[in-house]
Formats: C-alpha cells, sequence, structure tokens
C-alpha cells in the first residue's frame, strides 16, 4: 500500500465551486505539506503543518485554506475555485531529526477548472 | 520570481551521452536536495546534500553542493534512456521548509 495517498487523483470543477482534495499518510510522519506544480514553474508551497495544533502559510496560499485533522490527515480546500487553480496538486510527508528532511510524496491530484 | 534556478529547462540527448543540471540561487540553504519526477508519480528524493564543497556519488550520478552552499549541481555519466524525468533541486531552509527550482525535463534517447 502506498504511504501517501491523496484522493481524488482527478478532478474536474466550474468556476465558483467548492472543492476538497484529502492526504492520508501512514508514515507516522508529524510534517505534512501541500504544493501545487505548474509547467515551467516546478513546485510550490502551498501550506504546510509541523503537528496537529500548527498551520503555516506557504508561499501562494490565498485562494486556498486546509485542515489537519489528526495526524495522518491534512486536506486542501479551495473556497472558490478559478482557471488559474488548475494545475496538479502534490501532498507530503517529512519526519523529524537528521534524516529528517526527506519529503515523501503522493502520486497527485489533477485538478480542472473549467 | 523562482528563488531557485534550474538550467537547462529541457535536454534531450542520446543514450550513452554524459550531462551536467545546474541549479543557482542567491540565497543559502541548510541543505540541498534532488528529486526525480516521473509522469504521473510524485518526486522522489534521490540525494541530500548538507555541507559546503560535499561531492555525492549515486552509481552514474554525481552531485555537488557549493562551497557557499547556494548553488548545486547533478552530473550523469552515460545517460540511459531510464535516466529519463523531471529532475528538480530543492533548496532547503532551517532543515524544514522547502524551496523547489522550475526543474530540468531530461529525455534520453535510444
Amino acid at each position: 500500500d502506498a504511504d501517501v495517498t491523496q484522493t481524488p487523483r482527478n478532478r474536474i470543477t466550474k468556476t465558483g465551486k467548492r472543492i476538497m482534495l484529502e492526504c492520508s499518510q501512514t508514515k507516522g510522519h508529524d510534517r505534512m505539506y501541500w504544493y501545487r506544480q505548474d509547467p515551467g514553474l516546478g513546485l510550490r508551497l502551498i501550506y504546510y503543518s509541523f503537528d496537529v495544533k500548527d498551520i503555516n502559510k506557504g508561499e501562494i496560499s490565498d485562494g486556498y485554506s486546509v485542515s489537519r485533522q489528526a495526524q495522518a490527515k491534512f486536506s486542501l480546500s479551495l473556497e472558490s475555485a478559478i482557471p488559474n487553480q488548475t494545475a496538479l496538486y502534490f501532498c507530503a510527508t517529512s519526519g523529524r531529526g537528521p534524516g529528517g528532511n526527506e519529503q515523501f510524496f503522493g502520486p497527485g491530484t489533477r485538478l480542472t477548472v473549467l | 520570481t523562482q528563488l531557485l534556478e534550474q538550467s537547462p529547462q529541457f535536454l534531450s540527448i542520446q543514450e550513452g551521452e554524459n550531462l551536467t543540471v545546474y541549479c543557482n540561487s542567491s540565497s543559502v540553504f541548510s541543505s540541498l536536495q534532488w528529486y526525480r519526477q516521473e509522469p504521473g508519480e510524485g518526486p522522489v528524493l534521490l540525494v541530500t546534500v548538507v555541507t559546503g564543497g560535499e561531492v555525492k556519488k549515486l552509481k552514474r550520478l554525481t552531485f555537488q553542493f557549493g562551497d557557499a552552499r547556494k548553488d548545486s549541481s547533478l552530473h550523469i555519466t552515460a545517460a540511459q534512456t531510464g535516466d529519463t524525468g523531471l529532475y528538480l533541486c530543492a533548496g532547503v531552509h532551517n532543515f524544514n521548509k522547502f524551496y523547489f527550482g522550475s526543474g530540468t525535463k531530461l529525455n534520453v534517447k535510444p
């Protein structure tokens, strides 16, 4: 079974709709991240969380919100989707300690906003 | 503006050739990572370099961290078709905040 799972894998929605992307992990990691990937721009950090009570904005948090429901679950919401939020979204986790800064990524969610 | 600039953006070479990918920044990082991503999947970590001037080898891949910890390079010797993919560098601040480069898309032709 995959260590980091994302649902849905693909989603097409319309402008103005609210949408939630979910991420679950079985790695036991405290730290979780949401990124978006656009062609030619690499990965950009949206939000990150270092434990259940900790939420931090990343580079591009406008238009997004997150919820850390449990150590293993971190969801990303688009309150009112717009076309320029069409992208590939990745969830990632990392642990602590000397080897703790390796990030483990989920398979991604391809989101299209029409 | 990207904190990390990668070059080249695209690279298409024949199997057996050598190549180098560069990752440059004006910022100092606590460490720098290289990831490889295949279509339909998330990035997978190849290596982490921590010390300025550090060189790490992973079979045919050689990674170098600049002396000032601002830049890095990835050199592949005798590329194979299995090396095809998107290569991403990531600068790490304070061991917990990650900044990714725009990526280098490598295509190795048989």
